[in-house]
């Protein structure tokens, strides 16, 4: 069965820290990892994408690391925000043909001042 | 967003009845995809479509049923809804007329759906 396990389920830092997010899969055959994040009541918004060749990826403050061997990815956030408070969510797909992923239940970050 | 709307934005409704969400987009996407988001779950796949009248079922396709007529709309249909389809809705798209491997996809707003 496809899973994707993201820990841990909930975070909290203070303003200016680094943190790191994990993300381990079982999907087969993999496809591409996304990472996305979605704010209270919104829709997630993706912030990076990673194919099976590529080991790490960034978006401005956010850098996604992949091992297809181990099957982990990771996001790490540099000098966090209040505005990084949310749901970050692992995403892996299967499905070359753009059908179907499997989803994290997401990590819930909160940046406190 | 990728001028992604969703209609109605909130419902409330009755066990028993039919409820139909719409998904709309601007920007003659090919793929359209359904997903229910409940806590625990994480999101997932309901339905999808590849192009007009070409359809496919997600992992939870039970009790739900979808058309598209038009490259715009994207319909799903909760054909006798029941409580355990009390869900936010969430339509995805991907931008571009053939999606590839590295596609990311692109969420609509949601419609939170309640039945009573």
């Amino acid at each position: 069965k496809n899973q994707v396990e993201q820990s841990p389920q909930s975070l909290i830092i203070l303003e200016g820290k680094n943190c790191t997010l994990q993300c381990n899969y079982t999907v087969s055959p993999f496809s591409n990892l996304r990472w996305y994040k979605q704010d209270t009541g919104r829709g997630p918004v993706s912030l990076t994408i990673m194919t099976f060749s590529e080991n790490t990826k960034s978006n401005g403050r956010y850098t996604a690391t992949l091992d297809a061997d181990t099957k982990q990815s990771s996001l790490h956030i540099t000098a966090s925000q209040l505005s990084d408070s949310a749901s970050y969510i692992c995403v892996v797909s299967y499905n070359t043909n753009a059908g179907k992923s499997t989803f994290g239940d997401g990590t819930t970050l909160t940046v406190k001042p | 967003d990728a001028g992604i709307t969703q209609s109605p934005r909130h419902k409330v409704t009755e066990t028993g009845t039919p409820v139909t969400l719409r998904c709309h987009q601007t920007e003659n996407h090919r793929y359209m995809y359904w997903y229910r988001q409940d806590p625990g779950h994480g999101l997932r796949l309901i339905h999808y479509s590849y192009g007009v009248k070409d359809t496919d079922k997600g992992e939870v396709s039970d009790g739900y049923s979808v058309s598209r007529s038009k490259t715009e709309d994207f319909l799903l249909t909760l054909e006798s809804a029941t409580s355990s389809q009390t869900s936010v809705y969430f339509c995805a798209t991907i931008p571009g007329e053939r999606a590839t491997y590295t596609d990311t996809q692109y969420f609509g707003p949601g419609t939170r759906l309640t039945v009573l």
